[in-house]
């Protein structure tokens, strides 16, 4: 079965300090990724997503970046963080194809004070 | 521009007392229309996937239905583990990727 993984659970980072947080999925190959972000009161919204090693697409102009480096692994960064850039992020995977069902990972809540 | 809009915002049932939350969608041409459960400080949870007007799905105390403007999500005899968020999300657009969410209905049941 197919599992996805966050990492860190929870981040309490300052202002102007960089961001790493990582995604990796198991148990599947070529997966589409999706980095999305849910602030209080919000609905999700979608940040960045894959369908392919090295390949990004944008989906919000902002202060953070995505990367695929490998097949199952999904990055999101950023140089230096803003107050607002506060929220939990959360990672999902489809198996492919555009209507697929997509899964969540169990989520990063970041806090930039 | 697609929109989603759950209501009610928030909903406190007693144990065992049935009712529906609502997903109003407006989207250039419907693909697929998504339901998650979120806990508290969780990921969201798959729950069931829509494509077309009439189609039902059911799961548990759960079912789902779909029309062309809205989905419903009956819950019949609820149960305080099933106090979530419930989160409807639509899908539309050929070559989109895009999920557009609504903002969920936060479900209470007191035992």
């Amino acid at each position: 079965s197919q599992t996805i993984h966050q990492w860190p659970a929870t981040l309490v980072q300052p202002v102007g300090s960089p961001l790493s947080l990582e995604c990796t999925v198991e148990g599947t190959s070529n997966p589409n990724l999706y980095w999305y972000r849910q602030a209080a009161g919000r609905g999700l919204q979608l940040l960045f997503y894959s369908v392919g090693i090295g390949q990004i697409s944008s989906e919000v102009p902002q202060n953070l970046s995505a990367s695929r480096p490998q097949d199952r692994q999904f990055i999101l960064s950023s140089k230096k963080l803003l107050l607002s850039d506060s929220g939990f992020y959360l990672c999902a995977w489809t198996s492919g194809g555009e209507v697929e069902t997509q899964y969540f990972g169990p989520g990063t809540r970041l806090l930039v004070l | 521009e697609d929109q989603v809009t759950q209501s009610p915002e928030a909903l406190r049932l007693q144990e065992g007392e049935s009712s529906s939350l609502n997903c109003s969608y407006t989207v250039s041409g419907l693909r697929g229309l998504f339901w998650y459960r979120q806990d508290p400080g969780k990921g969201p949870e798959f729950l069931f996937t829509l494509y077309s007007a009439g189609e039902e799905k059911e799961k548990e105390r759960l079912k789902a239905t779909l029309t062309k403007k809205e989905s419903f999500l009956h819950i019949t005899a609820p149960k305080p583990e099933d106090s979530a968020t419930y989160l409807c999300a639509v899908n539309s657009g050929a070559g989109s990727y895009q999920l557009t969410f609504g903002k969920g209905t936060k479900l209470s049941v007191i035992p």
